[in-house]
C-alpha cells in the first residue's frame, strides 16, 4: 500500500534563509511524486512534480524538490524563503501500480519570519 | 478561465439527513476526483472520475457515500444518512488527460457540518 510521511507539523525559517520540508513515501511500483501548497482561505494549489528523468524538478516560485529513490524522499527546497512563503504544504504520491489514487501527506506548515 | 468551483461552500446538516455536494471541474477536464479533508489532515482520496465513469471508488468510505458525473462535466457527492464523523472539508479537484502523473487542479471545498 502507497503512504506518505511528513514529519514536521511546522518548519521556521528566517526570510533569506533556505528551507527544507520534507517527504518521505512508500509504493510499491514507482512513484510519481508531487507537491501542494495551501494560502489561508484559498484551495490547495500544485507547485511541482516527479515522474520520471531528472532527481531535481523545478516549479513555481522558485521551488524545487530532490527525489532521492534511495531514501524514498522527495524533500522541498528553495533557496531563499520569503515571508510570502508562509502556507501549509503537502506532499502527494501515486503508485505506478495502484490506479488514480493520490495519497496525501498531513501536511507541514512553514513559517517565515521577516 | 474559471476554476473548479464547488457548491455550496458551507452546508450546516443535522444527524441522518441527506447531502448533495456539487462540483463544476475546469471547463474540458475529463479527469475529476472527490478528497476529504479533517482538520489538521491532508486530502484523503474518495473516488476519481474519467469522463462520466467511476474508475477508482476505493476510497468511499462505505455505501453512504456515492458520486455521479452524468455528462462527463459536473459531479455530485452524495452522502445518505449523514453522521457526525462526515463532517470534513470536501474537495473537488480535475485535471486534463488521463495519465496518473498530472497535476490537479482543487476547488475551494465545501465545509459539511453534521450536527
Amino acid at each position: 500500500a502507497q503512504s506518505v510521511a511528513q514529519p514536521e507539523d511546522q518548519v521556521n525559517v528566517a526570510e533569506g534563509n533556505p528551507l527544507t520540508v520534507k517527504c518521505t513515501y512508500s509504493v510499491s511500483g514507482n512513484p510519481y511524486l508531487f507537491w501542494y501548497v495551501q494560502y489561508p482561505n484559498r484551495g490547495l494549489q500544485f507547485l511541482l512534480k516527479y515522474i520520471t528523468g531528472d532527481n531535481l524538478v523545478k516549479g513555481s516560485y522558485g521551488f524545487e524538490a530532490e527525489f532521492n529513490k534511495s531514501q524514498t524522499s522527495f524533500h522541498l527546497k528553495k533557496p531563499s524563503a520569503l515571508v510570502s512563503d508562509s502556507a501549509l504544504y503537502f506532499c502527494a504520491v501515486r503508485d505506478s501500480t495502484g490506479g488514480f489514487k493520490t495519497i496525501f501527506g498531513a501536511g507541514t506548515r512553514l513559517f517565515v519570519k521577516a | 478561465g474559471a476554476g473548479v468551483s464547488q457548491t455550496p461552500s458551507n452546508k450546516v446538516t443535522e444527524k441522518g439527513k441527506y447531502v448533495e455536494l456539487r462540483c463544476d471541474p475546469i471547463s474540458g477536464h475529463t479527469a475529476l476526483y472527490w478528497y476529504r479533508q479533517s482538520l489538521g489532515q491532508g486530502p484523503e482520496f474518495l473516488i476519481y472520475f474519467q469522463g462520466t465513469g467511476a474508475a477508482d471508488d476505493s476510497g468511499l468510505p462505505n455505501d453512504r457515500f456515492f458520486a455521479v458525473r452524468p455528462e462527463g462535466s459536473v459531479s455530485t457527492l452524495k452522502i445518505q444518512r449523514t453522521e457526525r464523523g462526515d463532517s470534513a472539508v470536501y474537495l473537488c479537484a480535475s485535471s486534463s488527460g488521463q495519465g496518473i502523473y498530472n497535476e490537479q487542479f482543487f476547488g475551494p471545498g465545501t465545509r459539511l457540518t453534521v450536527l
